[in-house]
């Protein structure tokens, strides 16, 4: 596609509950990350993909937390139990295999634990 | 501990004036240095980058940036700010230790240009 797509966009769930977060990112973009930003702070690092081999998932915040690609192309973000303090926005951001490439940035999805 | 800095959580300019958002960096060796737009309800926007190479580096919209590696800074620049470049800006730095693209980034300052 023409940008990196996330969905769903907004997500409200009750606490306890499982969220599946998607992200879609540019075609041909081999790199691919998920970062949490919380109100009022910066991009928090979550985990990063190469192809579907996840090398650094030191950002995740709990084994809570699990995020999968297949094909190369498509990632989801699991997030079990949801606890209140796991609500913020979460951005997904694709690159080239380039490490002087910019990442390209979805516009990520905002999740509200009640 | 490599790292990046903006000291300004806010810096309010008036339309026609330049603008200047600062960023200070730490990292081990050659910094690889970006900065990113983020407007109300959307995704990052890349502005522009240095890796190497001449000190300013022009990018998106009109902005450029100044690598300063004596004072480990890469402050953000434009001459003539207009009301639409209000926004949340973050600097970032990559972090050298890694085998990959994995970039650290400041808290963002909010930039608010007044008619």
């Amino acid at each position: 596609g023409a940008g990196v797509s996330q969905s769903p966009s907004n997500k409200v769930t009750e606490k306890g509950k499982d969220v599946e977060l998607r992200c879609d990112p540019i075609s041909g973009h081999t790199a691919l990350y998920w970062y949490r930003q919380s109100l009022g702070q910066g991009l928090e690092f979550l985990i990063y993909f190469q192809g579907n081999s996840a090398p650094d998932k030191s950002g995740l915040p709990s084994d809570r937390f699990s995020a999968e690609r297949t094909g190369g192309s498509v990632s989801t973000l699991t997030i079990q139990r949801t606890q209140q303090e796991d609500s913020a926005v979460y951005l997904c951001a694709s690159s080239s295999m380039y490490l002087n490439q910019p990442q390209h940035f979805g516009d990520g999805t905002r999740l509200s634990i009640l | 501990a490599q790292s990046v800095a903006q000291p300004e959580d806010q810096v309010n300019v008036a339309e026609g004036n330049p603008l200047t958002v600062k960023c200070t960096y730490s990292v081990s060796g050659n910094p690889y240095l970006f900065w990113y737009v983020q407007y109300p309800n959307r995704g990052l926007q890349f502005l522009l980058k240095y890796i190497t190479g001449d000190n300013l580096v022009k990018g998106s919209y009109g902005f450029e940036a100044e690598f300063n590696k004596s004072q480990t800074s890469f402050h953000l620049k434009k001459p003539s700010a207009l009301v639409s470049d209000s926004a949340l800006y973050f600097c970032a730095v990559r972090l050298m230790n890694t085998g990959f693209q994995k970039l650290v980034f400041g808290t963002g300052t909010r930039l608010l240009v007044s008619p």
